[in-house]
Parts: structure tokens; sequence; C-alpha cells
């Protein structure tokens, strides 16, 4: 099945700094999208991806959809605490069903 | 109220009993989700629902039985659970044939401890 490989699987950051974290697969994707886990909620959307190449700002965060269609970044700059949780990539794969495949995540953790 | 809300947040049971978990959306939304999420192991896809008919069951075991009485409601019924099957159990909906779209909107999750 599609498979989404995310890294870093975890990151600890100075207040302030840039993060910048990854999605790849072997599968073709026709939309990337971002979430955001704080602890102890649902996974909350943060960008939506559409068209390769697509660079896509929401506040403090950037993400692009991959000219390939088979990556996705995203970076968050000048970190803040609130910025912890945990980073999902997720998207669908062309021609593929209709489900959202998911990457393991990144654990983001700020230090003051 | 708005968006997708799971009830119980908190839930400990013992391997014999049976409860159930309860998911309610208000977005207007066909298609419905159970996902399972345990520590360091990526969300888990457990059964999908769309215009209340189940098209979708991850292999999961038996003991998980899903019920979906109309598009805004679904269900998670639980019995003789493991306590491997502890873990955050999240409901998710969107809008069928246009989730590419939009993406899943996901509710605060139940987290399950089974004892």
């Amino acid at each position: 099945g599609q498979q989404l490989n995310q890294s870093p699987q975890s990151m600890f950051i100075q207040e302030g700094e840039d993060v910048s974290m990854n999605c790849t697969s072997s599968s073709i994707f026709n939309t990337w999208l971002w979430y955001k886990q704080d602890p102890g909620e649902g996974p909350v959307l943060l960008i939506a991806l559409y068209k390769a190449g697509e660079l896509t700002s929401n506040g403090r965060l950037t993400a692009q959809f991959g000219i390939t269609r088979k990556d996705s970044f995203l970076n968050i700059s000048a970190s803040i605490p609130s910025d912890v949780g945990i980073y999902f990539c997720a998207g669908f794969t062309q021609g593929g069903s209709e489900k959202l495949v998911f990457g393991k995540g990144t654990k983001l953790t700020v230090n003051p | 109220e708005t968006g997708v809300t799971q009830t119980p947040r908190h839930l400990v049971m013992g391997m014999t009993n049976k409860k159930s978990l309860k998911c309610e959306q208000h977005l207007g939304h066909n298609a419905m989700y159970w996902y399972k999420q345990s520590a360091k192991k990526p969300l888990e896809l457990m059964f999908v629902y769309n215009f209340k008919e189940q098209t979708e069951n991850n292999s999961v075991p038996s003991r998980f039985s899903p019920e979906c009485p109309n598009s805004s409601h679904l269900f998670l019924h639980l019995h003789t659970l493991q306590p491997e099957d502890s873990a955050l159990y999240l409901c998710a909906s969107s809008p069928a044939g246009d989730r590419g779209h939009y993406g899943y909107t996901f509710g605060s999750g139940t987290r399950l401890t089974v004892v």
C-alpha cells in the first residue's frame, strides 16, 4: 500500500528557531495536507496543497507540494512554545482509493 | 455545537466490560471514519462509512463493532477488549466525493485504557 516517509521523527529546538520537516513517498500524490496534533487532542488541518509546485503559507507556516508530486515539506519560522505538538503529513494518491494516507508524524518540542 | 464531537474524552474499562464510543458531526459531511492512534505508530484507519454504509473494514477484530445510524452519528461498540487495545480513538468526517479538497476533520478523540 501507499506509504509516507516523514522526517525527522522528533525535533528539539529553541524558541525563535526555524523548523523544517518533510514527507516523501514512492507514489504520486494529488493532494498533500499538513496537520498538527496538540497533546490530548485530534489532528487539526494546517495547510492543504493541490498542485505540483504549489507554495502556500499560513502565518508562520509555509508548505510546498513537490514538483515530482512525491514529496512535500513544511517550514515553521520563528518558533514559539505553542508550536509544540505532533505534525503529520497526509495525502491522497493519484488514481488510488480515496483514503487519506498519513505519515508517522514529527514530534516538535520548543524550549523557551 | 460545531465540528466533530467525541464522547467520552477518557474511558477506563475492564476486559470483560462493554462500552461504546460516540462521535457526532455538525458539518454536513457524509463520510465518517474511525482511527486508532497508538504510541509510536501511524494513525490506523479502522472503519469508513459513506452515506451510513460501511465501505471499509481494515481487518479490525470483531471485538470492535461500528454503527452509523445516520450521516451525523458514528458509534464504536467495544466488548472483551485486550490491554493492547488501549489507545486514542479518533473519529473524523469529510464531504463524500470531495474529500480530496478538504481532507478530514477530526474530533478530539477518546483516550481508552483497558485494564
